[in-house]
């Protein structure tokens, strides 16, 4: 079955880096465009990033724009997300979803992982 | 960027009552709209994609329709597994955007 489990998350001074995994399996990893979505606390969904099933294409969210990276490692079935220059908005949980086929736009977020919480603060 | 706007933001209901949540894009988005169910602490799961298209293992109560730029959601008959927050989201183009969420609460 569909497998996504993220890691990395943890406490952060603004300003600092911190980078997160999703580790993926059950699934042709290759295959899939593969998105990171946060939440803020008590707040609604919020789409942050993709990456194409083959890595050639990467979309951001306008507020994370020039600070973030999404990158994907198929040879490990990773995901991964470096977040620079972090800002207390930043706070949130950060899932990673699979991609339902192996566009960008058109496909639904099928799978998601549990969650990753970071907390940007002084 | 598509706007995404989601009436109500909540609403109590009863178990057995019929729920419509609907959701409104800025512009026209052909059939590109998803539904997610959220409970407290947990991620979301994916319930409906193309608008209308149920997911394998979501029960049939559920149900999506609409294009363009007006989309409805409707739980046939509430049952109480079905309390969560609900939200749309637009797969048109990007930025992908979602709704705000409806939280659907026991009257």
């Amino acid at each position: 079955q569909v497998q996504l489990v993220e890691s990395g998350g943890g406490v952060v001074q603004p300003g600092r880096s911190l980078r997160l995994s999703c580790a993926a399996s059950g699934f042709s990893f290759s295959n899939h465009g593969m998105h990171w979505v946060r939440q803020a606390p008590g707040k609604g969904l919020e789409w942050v990033a993709v990456i194409s099933y083959d890595g050639s294409t990467k979309y951001y969210a306008d507020s994370v724009k020039g600070r973030f990276t999404v990158s994907r490692d198929s040879s490990k079935n990773t995901l991964h997300l470096q977040m620079n220059s972090l800002r207390v908005e930043d706070t949130a949980v950060y899932y990673c979803a699979k991609g339902e086929d192996t566009g960008i736009v058109g496909a639904s977020f099928d799978y998601w992982g549990q969650g990753t919480l970071v907390t940007v603060s002084a | 960027d598509i706007q995404m706007t989601q009436s109500p933001s909540s609403l109590s209901a009863s178990v057995g009552d019929r729920v419509t949540i609907t959701c409104r894009a800025s512009q026209s988005i052909s059939r590109y709209l998803n539904w997610y169910q959220q409970k407290p602490g947990k991620a979301p799961k994916f319930l409906i994609n193309v608008a209308s298209a149920l997911q394998s293992g979501v029960p049939s109560r559920f149900s999506g329709s609409g294009s363009g730029t007006n989309f409805t959601f409707i739980i046939s008959s509430l049952q109480p597994e079905d309390f969560a927050t609900y939200y749309c989201q637009q797969s048109y183009s990007t930025p992908l955007t979602f709704g705000g969420g409806t939280k659907v609460e026991i009257k």
